[in-house]
């Protein structure tokens, strides 16, 4: 089993959507998550992390962490074509220096 | 937020020549950077760990000749990929910690894309 299991999509959502994008992982360990979007022939760009459960917003983006579950999802409102590239989740423990577990990415693309 | 340039951004060479792509971290010191390969429609794949001051840790598969990774400075670090050949040919991303114990962050570059003919 992987430590971090992302849905590769693709994911094709009309503008203006809601999108729900999520993330599972098997080790309760992780403490740190991070999302981040990668646009094609770009390095990924961060778009949040959080440190605890709970959600954290940051203008149409919202990053929830239910560390019971052991699951992550952004949430994207109001998706624009701009939003369309592919979303890669990421987490890390605390104690294992700076290893990093990434998922797969999925694919989104916000139809005008 | 954190900056992170690489260069070249772009580079296609023939068969047998080694390329150099340079990482930078451009408003903080990194004593840990990150390279990565990026096959198209493919997730990240870690290559190695490139240390400040000390050898880099490669991934399982990973060669260490032929992808040679120098962390010269807190700012810095090179990956050359020695005697390139068609097969070497990928996207090629490095990244940089930033953060407190525990709440590290990676920053990533744009990329590099090598093309091998």
């Amino acid at each position: 089993q992987k430590e971090v299991e992302q849905d590769p999509g693709p994911l094709s959502v009309p503008e203006g959507a809601i999108v729900s994008l999520n993330c599972t992982y098997s080790n309760s360990a992780f403490q740190y998550f991070m999302w981040y979007r990668q646009y094609s022939r770009k390095g990924p760009e961060l778009l949040m992390y959080t440190y605890s459960s709970g959600n954290k917003e940051d203008g149409r983006f919202t990053a929830q962490v239910d560390k019971s579950s052991k699951y992550i999802s952004l949430f994207i409102r109001d998706s624009q074509p701009s939003d369309s590239a592919t979303y890669l989740c990421a987490m890390s423990t605390p104690n294992t220096g700076n290893q990093f577990y990434f998922g797969t990415g999925t694919s989104l693309t916000v139809i005008p | 937020g954190a900056v992170v340039s690489q260069h070249p951004s772009r580079v296609i060479c023939k068969s047998g020549t080694s390329v150099k792509i340079e990482c930078r971290s451009l408003d903080f010191q990194a004593t840990t950077m990150f390279w990565y390969r990026q096959f198209p429609k493919q997730s990240l794949m870690l290559m190695a760990t490139s240390n400040e001051g000390s050898k880099a840790t490669y991934e399982q598969g990973v060669e260490k000749d032929k992808f040679l990774i120098n962390h010269a400075s807190l700012t810095l670090s090179t990956l050359t990929v020695a005697s390139a050949h068609p097969e070497d040919s990928s996207f090629y991303i490095c990244s940089a910690i930033l953060g407190l114990a525990g709440k590290e962050t990676q920053y990533f570059g744009p990329g590099t894309r090598l093309l091998v003919l």
